[in-house]
């Protein structure tokens, strides 16, 4: 029931783009993703809701497939501040229960 | 506008000693989550309060852990005894009506010796 991400880690240089996944074997009701740092909290990026919705801002947006039951996060032009684990945390079923269910996270590090 | 509030930050204790942690979610916010985070891993549920009900607590392993939310504002979480396998990341999170997004505070880190 926990969703997979993929890849685990990722290493970039400043300015370079990646991209990390989200499956689930479930069926969706929304996405949401999430950006921690080392000792700190999860930072809230944004949620999308099924529907195949993109959402964006600055220069980290996200799509939702609902047909493939998978999200993806991409992050264009890497900034240093960018470094961190991302989670994906899925809520299934035909409502929002409130539910999140984390992946086990990707790690990102952008060097200079 | 504050965050969610978490104490203490750093908790080291011996196996068998009781625990308690502490949360003050946003003002506001009526929904309250308490999660336990393994090194390494995403976040898991553990219980979840609507005002003061605790309306999912179905991961919440009941033999040792106990929480309480009884004016439907601050809430504790509690584990009594602790065990070896409970050092983690005890992570609390709100959110307010009509959105999903949960916030979440800086954690308790446990360390159980």
């Amino acid at each position: 029931q926990q969703p997979v991400q993929s890849p685990q880690a990722v290493i970039l240089r400043e300015g370079e783009d990646a991209v990390i996944n989200c499956s689930s074997s479930k069926a969706l009701y929304s996405v949401h993703w999430y950006r921690q740092k080392h000792g700190e909290a999860p930072v809230f990026l944004m949620i999308l809701l099924k529907g195949g919705e993109q959402k964006g801002h600055d220069k980290i947006s996200a799509s939702f497939n609902e047909k493939k039951q998978q999200s993806s996060l991409y992050l264009t032009a890497s900034q240093l501040s960018y470094s961190g684990t991302y989670f994906c945390g899925t809520v299934h079923g035909s409502g929002n229960t409130g539910k999140l269910i984390f992946g086990q996270g990707t790690t990102l590090q952008v060097k200079p | 506008e504050a965050g969610v509030v978490q104490s203490p930050r750093y908790k080291i204790i011996e196996k068998k000693q009781p625990v308690a942690f502490w949360c003050n979610p946003i003002s506001g916010h009526n929904t309250l989550y308490w999660y336990r985070q393994n090194l390494g891993q995403g976040p898991e549920l553990l219980i979840r309060y609507e005002n003061e009900e605790a309306v999912d607590d179905s991961q919440l392993p009941k033999d040792r852990f106990s929480a309480e939310r009884l004016k439907g504002v601050d809430s504790t979480l509690k584990i009594q005894p602790a065990e070896l396998g409970d050092s983690a990341v005890y992570l609390c999170a709100s959110n307010g009506r009509n959105t999903d997004t949960q916030y979440f505070g800086p954690g308790t880190r446990l360390t159980v010796l």
